[in-house]
C-alpha cells in the first residue's frame, strides 16, 4: 500500500520560500514507471496542478507555466522522498498544497495516491 | 493550456438518486479524462480513469463515459458516503487541468 506523508510549515512570511516535502512509503521515488506531483488547491483557483517529477534512466521535471520561474523540485533517494520550494510568496499562493503519484509513464491513468495536504498560509 | 468545464457546479439529490455530472474539454484529449471525489477536508481521491475504468475498490455504482470533448460521470443509486465534491482532470498534456467541481449534497 503507498503512502505519502506530508511535512512542511503551515504559515509562511510574503516574499520568503515555501518548502515542503513528501515522504514515500510502499514505493519508490526512483521508480521508473511513476511520477510524483505537486497540486495546491484554492478557493479563487481550484485545483491547480504545479509540476511533476519522474526517473526514466535520468530525472526529469515538468512545471507549470504558473510557478515556472519560481518553483524547484528535489528528489531525496536516500530518504525516499520528494520535495517543493516556491519562493517569493505573495498572499495568492495561500492554498492546501498536496503531493500525488501517477502510476504511469506519462500520467495517463490519473493520480492514484495523495499526500494528507499541507495547508499554507502567506501572511506576515 | 486545455479548459476543463464542468457541469453543473453544485447538485442537489436523495439518497437512491442516480446523477449524472458532466465535463467538457476545450480540445480533444481522446480519452485521457479522470474522474475525483473529494471529501470536506479530505485529498482527491481517484475514481475513474480514461474516461470509464474504474479503480480498484471504487463502488460499481460510479461510471465514465465518453471520449473526445465530452465525457460524463453518472453515479447510480446514491448513498450517503457519495455527497461530495467531484472533479474532473485532463491527462492528455501538461498542465494537467482539472474542472472546478460539481458539489453533490443531500436534497
Amino acid at each position: 500500500q503507498v503512502q505519502l506523508l506530508q511535512s512542511g510549515p503551515g504559515l509562511v512570511k510574503p516574499s520568503q520560500t515555501l518548502s515542503l516535502t513528501c515522504a514515500i512509503s510502499g514505493d519508490r521515488v526512483s521508480s521508473n514507471s511513476v511520477g510524483w506531483n505537486w497540486i495546491r488547491q484554492s478557493p479563487s483557483r481550484g485545483l491547480e496542478w504545479l509540476g511533476r517529477t519522474y526517473y526514466r534512466s535520468n530525472w526529469y521535471t515538468d512545471y507549470a507555466e504558473s510557478v515556472k520561474s519560481r518553483i524547484i523540485f528535489n528528489v531525496d533517494t536516500a530518504n525516499n522522498s520528494f520535495s517543493l520550494r516556491l519562493n517569493s510568496l505573495t498572499p495568492e499562493d495561500t492554498a492546501v498544497y498536496y503531493c500525488a503519484r501517477d502510476s504511469s509513464t506519462m500520467a495517463r491513468l490519473g493520480f492514484d495516491y495523495w499526500g494528507q495536504g499541507t495547508r499554507v498560509a502567506v501572511s506576515s | 493550456d486545455i479548459q476543463m468545464t464542468q457541469s453543473p457546479a453544485s447538485l442537489s439529490a436523495s439518497v437512491g438518486d442516480r446523477v449524472t455530472i458532466t465535463c467538457r474539454a476545450s480540445q480533444n484529449i481522446g480519452t485521457y479524462l479522470n474522474w475525483y471525489q473529494q471529501q470536506p477536508g479530505k485529498a482527491p481521491k481517484l475514481l475513474i480513469y480514461v474516461a470509464s475504468s474504474l479503480k480498484r475498490g471504487v463502488p460499481s455504482g460510479f461510471r465514465g463515459s465518453g471520449s473526445g470533448t465530452d465525457f460524463t460521470l453518472t453515479i447510480n443509486s446514491l448513498q450517503p458516503e457519495d455527497f461530495a465534491t467531484y472533479y474532473c482532470q485532463q491527462t492528455y498534456t501538461s498542465p494537467f487541468t482539472f474542472g472546478q467541481g460539481t458539489s453533490l449534497d443531500i436534497e
